[in-house]
C-alpha cells in the first residue's frame, strides 16, 4: 500500500536559517503532492501544490520540489523566522483523496 | 466566508454512546472528506462525499462507524457505540468541484474523547 515518510519527527533551526523538510513516497506515482502547516488545536492550512510535471514551486519565503525519479518532495523555507515554528504534513493524492504524512515539527529558535 | 466550520469542537461520550460530527464545508464547495487524527500520528482518510452521495468510503471502519452528507444541511459523522480507541481528533474539508485535487480547507476539528 501507499506509505508517506516525512525526514524527522522534530527539526530545530536557528531563526534565519533555511528549514529543509523531506517528504518520500513509496508504491504510488502521485500526481500531485501537497504541503500543509499545522498548529497545535488546530486543522491543517494549505500552503503549496506541486505537480508530477514541475519540479519547483515558490511562493513567498517557501519552495517545494518534486523529483518523480527519487519519489521525493523538499519543502524549503528560507530566513526562518520564530513565528514559522508549527508541524508540516505533505500529502499526495491517491485515488480521489488525498494520503498525508506523519508530519515534521519544526521549532524555529530566536 | 467562514470558512470550513465544524462542530461541536470538543465533544465527550461514555462509552457506548453515540458521537455526531458536524460539518458545514465552504461555500461553493461540495465535495467533503472526514479524516481522523490520533495524537503524534498522521491524518488518515476516512470517507469522501459529494452532495448525497459517498464517493470513497475505503478509509472508513465497517461497523460503527456512518456518514452522510444530505442535499441540505451540513455533512454528519456518526459513530455508533463508542469505544476508548474511538478518542481523537476529527477533521473535515473540503474542496470546490472544479479543482477538488488543488487543495483542501479544513476545519478546526472536533476533539472525541470517550470515557
Amino acid at each position: 500500500s501507499q506509505k508517506i515518510e516525512q525526514n524527522s519527527e522534530a527539526l530545530n533551526i536557528q531563526e534565519g536559517k533555511t528549514a529543509t523538510l523531506t517528504c518520500n513516497y513509496t508504491n504510488y506515482s502521485p500526481a500531485y503532492l501537497q504541503w500543509y502547516r499545522q498548529d497545535p488545536g488546530r486543522g491543517p492550512v494549505f500552503l503549496l501544490l506541486i505537480r508530477e510535471n514541475e519540479k519547483e514551486k515558490r511562493k513567498e519565503r517557501l519552495k517545494v520540489t518534486f523529483d518523480t525519479t527519487l519519489k521525493q518532495s523538499l519543502f524549503h523555507i528560507t530566513a526562518s523566522q520564530p513565528a514559522d515554528s508549527a508541524t508540516y504534513l505533505c500529502a499526495h493524492n491517491y485515488g480521489q483523496n488525498f494520503v498525508f504524512g506523519p508530519g515534521t515539527r519544526l521549532s524555529v529558535l530566536p | 466566508n467562514a470558512g470550513v466550520m465544524q462542530n461541536p469542537r470538543h465533544l465527550v461520550r461514555r462509552r457506548g454512546q453515540e458521537a455526531r460530527l458536524r460539518c458545514s464545508p465552504m461555500k461553493g464547495h461540495s465535495h467533503v472528506y472526514w479524516y481522523r487524527q490520533l495524537p503524534e500520528e498522521g491524518l488518515k482518510f476516512m470517507v469522501y462525499l459529494q452532495k448525497e452521495n459517498i464517493i470513497d468510503e475505503s478509509g472508513m471502519p465497517k461497523e460503527r462507524f456512518s456518514a452522510e452528507f444530505p442535499k441540505e444541511g451540513p455533512s454528519i459523522l456518526r459513530i455508533q457505540q463508542v469505544v476508548r480507541g474511538d478518542s481523537a481528533a476529527y477533521f473535515c474539508a473540503s474542496s470546490p468541484p472544479e479543482t477538488p485535487n488543488y487543495g483542501y480547507t479544513f476545519g478546526s476539528g472536533t476533539r472525541l474523547t470517550v470515557v
